[in-house]
């Protein structure tokens, strides 16, 4: 298995642009996350998904959209970004036991 | 409002030492978790527990639901634990995290 996924490792943007954050998981598991990570802070969540069709916010949602079209994939929109979104992104996928992290995307917005 | 709040932010030992991280939180959970932050920044899940304690290797991790308080322990620690240690709460109903602004452990040889 190759467990989460995530594309780009790495991205700057210019104010304004838009880009999509690709996440997968082969791990067929139901719950899938978008967090953040701004230095020294802890990990916040942007949004969730329970399943394919569902998905909600969570506590950092404005600026971002997302999608669940299937199990597997789980990718984050950015519209029209912002030096606020500077930061790393984390996708993770979990059981009700364990959660599972892709390795982060490191974005710049300037 | 559900916060979890870790303590020491910033823990240097010397390797061998027991090392101890708490995390406190506020309010009912299902479940603790304690996660691991490489510093190459890729994140690994330690412990889940919802009661008593748990032991992995040199590793234990310890909860009191009474008291709302949990702890990481390492023993004989080495070089090699140095890492960010967070703590995350899974309030009651809830399949998502809370997460600790973590512990930054480092450990000198």
């Amino acid at each position: 298995n190759a467990g989460v996924t995530q594309t780009p490792k790495f991205r700057i943007l210019k104010i304004g642009q838009s880009m999509t954050l690709q996440c997968a998981q082969d791990m067929n598991h139901n719950y899938m996350y978008w967090y953040r990570q701004d230095p020294g802070m802890g990990l916040k969540l942007i949004y969730y998904s329970v399943g394919a069709g569902i998905t909600d916010k969570g506590e950092v949602p404005n600026g971002y959209n997302v999608s669940r079209s299937t199990t597997e994939d789980f990718p984050l929109r950015l519209e029209l970004a912002a030096p606020s979104q500077t930061s790393v992104y984390f996708c993770a996928s979990s059981t009700i036991y364990e959660q599972y992290f892709g390795p982060g995307t490191r974005l710049t917005v300037t | 409002k559900n916060e979890v709040e870790q303590s020491p932010q910033n823990l240097t030992a010397q390797e061998g030492e027991f090392i101890t991280i708490n995390c406190s939180y506020s309010v009912g959970i299902s479940a603790l978790h304690w996660l691991q932050q490489h510093p190459g920044g890729g994140i690994v899940s330690l412990f889940m527990l919802s009661s008593g304690k748990k032991k992995h290797g040199r590793l234990i991790a310890t909860i009191n639901i009474q008291e709302k308080h949990s702890s990481l322990h390492i023993t004989a620690s080495h070089p090699r634990d140095s890492a960010v240690y967070i703590c995350a709460s899974q309030p009651q109903g809830a399949q998502k995290l809370v997460f600790g602004q973590g512990t930054r452990l480092t450990i000198n040889p």
